[in-house]
């Protein structure tokens, strides 16, 4: 069954840039059958969606976020990632990636998602 | 953006109680509506897709229903594991939204 699990730092510096990983375990991203998304949640808060990602490349992005993200695929078909660029206090929050699945009748709901990392910006 | 406006944004209730959440939409979104339940310390879960089809592996106690603007999920007899933080969703269009959450805590 396909898992997710998200890598990279957990404490990143105000105004610098956090980069994530998304690997994916049995499975590919190279499916036209789902999407791959990024969603984050601030301490005691509600989910942020934060863009989104198809095999070919294309890209969504939450219009409060464009100017700073960067989603992308992987060199490999295990992987998609996340840049955050100029981060603040507000960015802290733990991190999810998600797979959207777009087969029939699932309407894009979020079926897969990584057990989140958690991110604090702090100098 | 579509809004997502949940409610109550937290009840509390008791072990065999019969549960009603409500998600409203700021527009027309058809069936596109998502159900997710979150545990403390854990990522969300997919429960109801597509406003009333249940994830494999779900129990049966757990519904949703609606269309348009307009969403409940249901949970009958609750059970002790179903004491967690329930969101809605839309995946009508781009930004998805998701509603506040409504905490379930233990009556």
């Amino acid at each position: 069954q396909l898992q997710l699990q998200e890598s990279g730092p957990r404490l990143v510096k105000p105004s610098e840039t956090l980069s994530l990983t998304c690997t994916v375990s049995d499975g590919s991203i190279s499916s036209r059958s789902f999407y791959w998304g990024w969603i984050r949640q601030p301490p005691g808060k509600g989910l942020e969606w934060i863009g989104t990602i198809y095999y070919s490349g294309y890209t969504y992005y939450h219009p409060s976020l464009e100017s700073r993200v960067t989603i992308s695929l992987g060199t490999s078909e295990k992987q998609f990632s996340l840049r955050l660029s100029s981060l603040t206090a507000a960015d802290t929050a733990v991190y999810y990636c998600a797979r959207e699945s777009t087969r029939p009748g699932y309407f894009y709901a979020m079926d897969v998602w990584g057990p989140g990392t958690t991110v604090t910006v702090s100098s | 953006d579509i809004q997502m406006t949940q409610s109550p944004s937290s009840l509390s209730a008791s072990v065999g109680d019969r549960l009603t959440i409500t998600c409203r939409a700021s527009q027309s979104i058809g069936r596109y509506l998502n159900w997710y339940q979150q545990k403390p310390g854990t990522a969300p879960n997919l429960l109801i897709y597509a406003a009333s089809s249940l994830q494999g592996g779900v129990p049966p106690r757990f519904s949703g229903s609606g269309s348009g603007t307009d969403f409940t999920l249901t949970i009958t007899s609750l059970q002790p594991e179903d004491f967690a933080t329930y969101y809605c969703q839309q995946s009508y269009n781009y930004p998805r939204t998701f509603g506040q959450g409504t905490k379930v805590e233990i009556k």
